[in-house]
């Protein structure tokens, strides 16, 4: 069965610090990863998806597939990077994990 | 462009009664979503549609879920003789198209508001 896990539920870091969401899955096929973002009183919205291998507002992310791991980074942190974050795996629909509150602090 | 609309925003009933959940998809999306947040958790899968039909509704929990999309566009979740634990964000997603299958390329998932269901 599909599952991801984000160890984290709350993540605070100062503004200009690196940041690192961690995202661990498990899954029996080739898995297609992204992280989505909810920013407050907005609705949930894509960040970024493995196999495009885009930077978005400076985050990036990495399979690997050794470590099933999907881990979401960014070198400076930014204040209005402040939100939800969720790593979710997709075979059709998606699975999500549990989420993690990112707070930059000024 | 209009992105994916729900509708009510929010809901309030009495255990027991009967609540219809509408979802408005991105005009030409033929693959459409339907998750449930409990609060603390991140949005689990109910069911979803290819076109009129709905391809995977592994996620339902029980027969009192049941969701349409007649003419491959809007869709209505129905709950019947709902609960307390019935209380969640009901989100709908809607895509270009889905692939399921045993491919891995999916379609962008372009999340709606939200519908806040409270049974009371």
């Amino acid at each position: 069965a599909q599952r991801v896990t984000q160890p984290e539920k709350l993540l605070s870091v100062f503004k200009g610090a690196p940041v690192e969401l961690k995202c661990n899955y498990s899954y029996s096929g080739s898995p297609e990863l992204f992280w989505y973002v909810q920013y407050s009183r907005q609705r949930l919205q894509l960040l970024l998806r493995h196999i495009s291998r885009e930077s978005i507002k400076g985050f990036t992310a990495d399979l690997n597939k050794g470590e099933t791991s999907f881990h979401l980074k960014k070198p400076f942190a930014q204040e209005e990077d402040s939100a939800m974050y969720y790593c979710a795996l997709s075979y059709g629909k998606l699975t999500f994990g549990q989420g993690t509150i990112l707070t930059v602090h000024p | 462009g209009a992105g994916v609309s729900q509708t009510p925003s929010n809901k309030v009933t009495e255990k027991g009664k009967y609540v219809e959940l509408r979802c408005d998809p991105i005009s030409g999306h033929t693959a459409l979503y339907w998750y449930r947040q409990s609060l603390g958790q991140g949005p689990e899968f109910l069911i979803y549609f290819q076109g009129t039909g709905a391809a995977d509704d592994s996620g339902l929990p029980n027969d009192r879920f049941f969701a349409v999309r007649p003419e491959g566009s809007v869709s209505t979740l129905k709950i019947q003789r709902t609960e307390r634990g019935d209380s969640a964000v009901y989100l709908c997603a809607s895509s270009l198209r889905s692939s399921g299958g045993t491919t891995s390329s999916t379609d962008t998932q372009y999340f709606g508001p939200g519908t806040r269901l409270t049974v009371l």
